[in-house]
């Protein structure tokens, strides 16, 4: 598609579920970057990829968290056992490759809610 | 963690004022970029400028980089009520392999 897509735009779910948030990047575009957004907040980085490897998943912020990323296009981050906390939007990005000279592509992001 | 932060953290002007935000880092960084994001949207990139430029200009924005002092500024001249939203700066990730965002500028230009 024309831009980075996002789906669902808005997730409400009750805690203690799992939720399964996807990124459609950019085609063509190697990187791949997601990113949580708290009400008024600046972006927390959560993991990136390089093709369908992660080097660095220190950034998710615990082990309720994972992501993957098949055929180098689509991701999908996962949240185990929602906590309330885990409210925020959702934020993928893609850029060419992964470089700090490259502008990254940003979706609308995945608004969750967990009630 | 957060490398860039940005100042103020709001900031609210006039149809057809300039804008001033700024941004600081803490450690070198090899380039640095400002994105803008509306209300409920994903951010668009702005400007790239590297570790080596001082000033780069796109259309009414104007980047500095001061490397010495750590910081950029982001200068937006005769602003727009349309201009009216968050600014990021992100800069080079730990490993230079990614960006990290600070926690932005919102900006409010009153028509």
């Amino acid at each position: 598609g024309a831009g980075v897509s996002q789906s669902p735009s808005n997730k409400v779910t009750e805690k203690g579920k799992d939720v399964e948030l996807r990124c459609d990047p950019i085609s063509g575009h190697t990187a791949l970057y997601w990113y949580r957004q708290s009400l008024g907040q600046g972006l927390e980085f959560l993991i990136y990829f390089q093709g369908n490897s992660a080097p660095d998943k220190s950034g998710l912020p615990s082990d309720r968290f994972s992501a993957e990323r098949t055929g180098g296009s689509v991701s999908t981050l996962t949240i185990q056992r929602t906590q309330q906390e885990d409210s925020a939007v959702y934020l993928c990005a893609s850029s060419l490759t992964v470089n700090s000279n490259q502008p990254q592509h940003f979706g609308d992001g995945t608004r969750l809610s967990i009630l | 963690s957060q490398q860039g932060e940005e100042d103020p953290q709001a900031l609210s002007i006039q149809e057809g004022e300039n804008a001033t935000m700024n941004c600081s880092y803490k450690t070198s960084i090899n380039n640095l970029q400002w994105y803008r994001q509306n209300s409920g949207r994903g951010l668009v990139h702005l400007i790239l400028i590297r570790s080596n430029e001082r000033e780069k200009h796109s259309g009414r924005l104007r980047v500095t980089l001061d490397t010495s002092k750590k910081s950029s500024s982001l200068l937006i001249t005769a602003s727009r009520a349309a201009d009216t939203a968050s600014y990021f700066c992100a800069t080079d990730g730990f490993n230079n392999n990614d960006m990290r965002f600070g926690a932005g500028t919102r900006l409010t230009v009153k028509p």
